[in-house]
């Protein structure tokens, strides 16, 4: 595997269910990202993962709760979502700090939610 | 706050007709401004990073600009693949902010 990888790619799921989407990076990057994807909007951050600290979007509502067990794995904890939440959610790495850019992200594919 | 405005929203241009995308933005301490290409059903792929006016960036049919305002994405003699969302997104003292993008569909 090379990159960012996300699974599942397509989810449905309806109001009531919990489910996770996942994120791995083999990059060997340092800091990992959740965006929001909806159409014709500006990719929106959702949670930042960097040096091991965790920064959030304050506009977030708790459904959504993020979990970074190490620096290659990224996981987006889903419950009693809304039909707005439908949406592509895109996993992101990038190095933080010594040669590292900030703002030049490697995406993964994407996990297409759909809520009922 | 930051603001990116990407302009136009679509773009539909004949195979060899060059064209340009703009950004423009409003950023307290520009740290970096950034091109992403989004093809349909997939992340955006990192493109080009500028740093200050007057800076310019090529890849391929792709050259990016930089004002102290706004950045354009000039596509010369474009081909079908060359069809998707141009992301453009800016860094200042605090956060990353992303434009809404640039819909580019190339007509063979």
């Amino acid at each position: 595997e090379t990159g960012v990888t996300q699974t599942p790619r397509h989810l449905v799921m309806g109001m009531t269910n919990k489910k996770s989407l996942k994120c791995e990076q083999h990059l060997g990057h340092n800091a990992m990202y959740w965006y929001k994807q909806s159409a014709k909007k500006p990719l929106e951050l959702m949670f930042v993962y960097s040096l091991e600290e965790r920064v959030e979007n304050n506009s977030v509502p708790s459904r959504f709760s993020p979990e970074c067990p190490n620096s290659s794995h990224l996981f987006l904890h889903l419950h009693t979502l809304q039909p707005e939440d439908s949406a592509l959610y895109l996993c992101a790495s990038s190095q933080e700090g010594g040669t590292g850019a900030p703002g030049e992200l490697f995406f993964g594919e994407g996990s297409r939610l759909t809520v009922l | 706050e930051d603001q990116v405005t990407q302009s136009p929203e679509a773009l539909r241009l004949q195979e060899g007709e060059s064209s340009s995308l703009n950004c423009s933005y409003t950023v307290s301490g520009l740290r970096g401004l950034f091109w992403y290409r989004q093809d349909p059903g997939k992340g955006p792929e990192f493109l080009f990073t500028l740093y200050s006016a007057g800076e310019e960036k090529e890849k391929e049919r792709l050259k990016a600009t930089l004002t102290k305002k706004e950045s354009f994405l000039h596509i010369t003699a474009p081909k079908p693949e060359d069809s998707a969302t141009y992301l453009c997104a800016v860094l200042g003292d605090y956060k990353l902010s992303f434009g809404a993008g640039t819909t580019v569909t190339v007509r063979a």
